[in-house]
């Protein structure tokens, strides 16, 4: 089945610097890539998310790119503010009625 | 729409004990999740459904688990007897079609057993 490996576990920024959270899957024929935010004792929410057939996505501070051959896809948040804060998962999945495998989860603290 | 409901929103009960938690996906929504967290494990996707039938329970601990979906506006997932390692946020959420749409979560069980 997928493995989705993400790094780092922790993530500690000062505030208006970039953050970058990266993660790795195993599957060739995963096609979509989510990612969720949880903030504190809340639940996820997706914040963006990519499709096989493009090699990135933007949505004001944040982006996300995909590299397929590498099988590897980033999150990148720039001009953090502390209401950025948060745990962030991605996820990849082959689509159809696959599950959706989660990375452990990236810690990121952004520093007033 | 109040999106996925669930409850209860919070759970203590004794080893031994049955618990069950129910999860009411979002009106239209053909796929359901549920999901257990843990700091040691994270987010682990437990079972699957897709028009109210399992798709995929590779994820389900152990036989004490078990979960139900009798229609597209109701599912449970039970644990009978419970015990302290089960203690956990469990997450039910729902989606249009499959894993390859947004999945939307519910506020989460907290459970504990003492």
């Amino acid at each position: 089945g997928e493995n989705v490996e993400q790094h780092p576990s922790t993530l500690s920024v000062q505030e208006g610097d970039s953050a970058v959270i990266k993660c790795t899957y195993s599957d060739s024929a995963s096609n979509y890539f989510p990612w969720y935010k949880q903030e504190l004792g809340k639940r996820p929410q997706l914040i963006i998310d990519i499709r096989s057939n493009v090699g990135e996505k933007k949505d004001q501070r944040i982006a996300v790119t995909l590299n397929k051959t590498a099988k590897h896809f980033s999150l990148h948040i720039t001009e953090t503010q502390p209401e950025d804060s948060a745990v962030y998962f991605c996820a990849a999945t082959p689509g159809g009625y696959q599950k959706v495998t989660f990375g452990t989860g990236t810690k990121l603290q952004v520093i007033p | 729409d109040a999106g996925v409901i669930q409850s209860p929103r919070h759970e203590v009960t004794e080893m031994g004990q049955e618990v069950t938690l129910r999860c009411k996906p979002i009106s239209g929504h053909n796929s359901l999740f549920w999901y257990r967290q843990t700091m040691m494990r994270g987010l682990e996707l437990l079972i699957y459904f897709n028009n109210n039938v399992p798709i995929d329970d590779s994820g389900m601990p152990e036989d004490r688990f078990s979960a139900k979906m009798p229609n597209a506006s109701f599912s449970t997932l039970k644990i009978q007897p419970s015990e302290p390692r089960d203690s956990a946020v469990y997450f039910c959420a729902s989606s249009k079609e499959g894993g390859t749409t947004e999945a939307f979560f519910g506020q989460g069980t907290r459970l504990t057993v003492v």
